[in-house]
């Protein structure tokens, strides 16, 4: 069965500290993983995909089949940064997608 | 566009009331979804369409929840009758296949509060 585990409901990081969002999934296929963000008052929307393999805002996320992880980084955090993240999942060819519980991450000042 | 637009934003109904939530995708996507979001159970899928076809119903919590698509601009979510454990931010949002997998376009939610 497809699962997405955010094992962080909250995570605080002071301004200019390094920011990680840990993410796993199970999945028996070929997954295909993202990152939403979802800032206060405004739409859910994409930050990343692991198949673009870019970075966004300064965030990035390494596929790791091994350790099946999808981990969100930034080197410095910002305040601008404070929101909420969702991990999510799609099997390769499917076009079903399911998200996690989410991580509310709070940068402080 | 104006993106995938949603009504109403705010909903309050008391328990044993039907609730109708609404959603208009953007033109020309061809998969619609709808989810709803709890703080405890995070975004859970409940149904999606592809060209207004529902294809997975697995995440519709019980058959008090309906979901129809009768053309590909607009879709209602149906609860009846509604439940206080039914309290949740519900999501639409489409997508097109030819844009690649994952990029959902959401709208802004309906807050749905069952007294």
């Amino acid at each position: 069965a497809q699962r997405v585990t955010q094992p962080e409901k909250l995570l605080s990081v002071f301004k200019g500290a390094p920011v990680e969002l840990k993410c796993n999934y199970s999945y028996s296929g070929s997954p295909e993983l993202f990152w939403y963000v979802q800032y206060s008052r405004q739409r859910l929307q994409l930050l990343l995909r692991h198949i673009s393999r870019e970075s966004i805002k300064g965030f990035t996320a390494d596929l790791n089949k091994g350790e099946t992880s999808f981990h969100l980084k930034k080197p410095f955090a910002q305040e601008e940064d404070s929101a909420m993240y969702y991990c999510a999942l799609s099997g390769f060819g499917d076009d079903k997608i399911i998200f996690g519980k989410g991580t509310r991450l709070h940068i402080l000042p | 566009d104006a993106g995938v637009i949603q009504s109403p934003r705010h909903e309050v109904t008391e328990m044993g009331q039907e609730v109708t939530l609404r959603c208009k995708p953007i033109s020309g996507h061809d998969y619609l979804f709808w989810y709803r979001q709890t703080m405890m159970r995070g975004l859970e899928l409940l149904i999606y369409f592809n060209n207004n076809v529902p294809i997975d119903d697995s995440g519709m919590p019980e058959d008090r929840f309906s979901a129809k698509m009768p053309n590909a601009s607009f879709s209602t979510l149906k609860i009846q009758p509604s439940e206080p454990r039914d309290s949740a931010v519900y999501f639409c949002a489409s997508s097109l296949k030819g844009q690649g997998t994952g990029l959902l376009f959401f709208g802004s939610g309906t807050q749905l509060s069952v007294l």
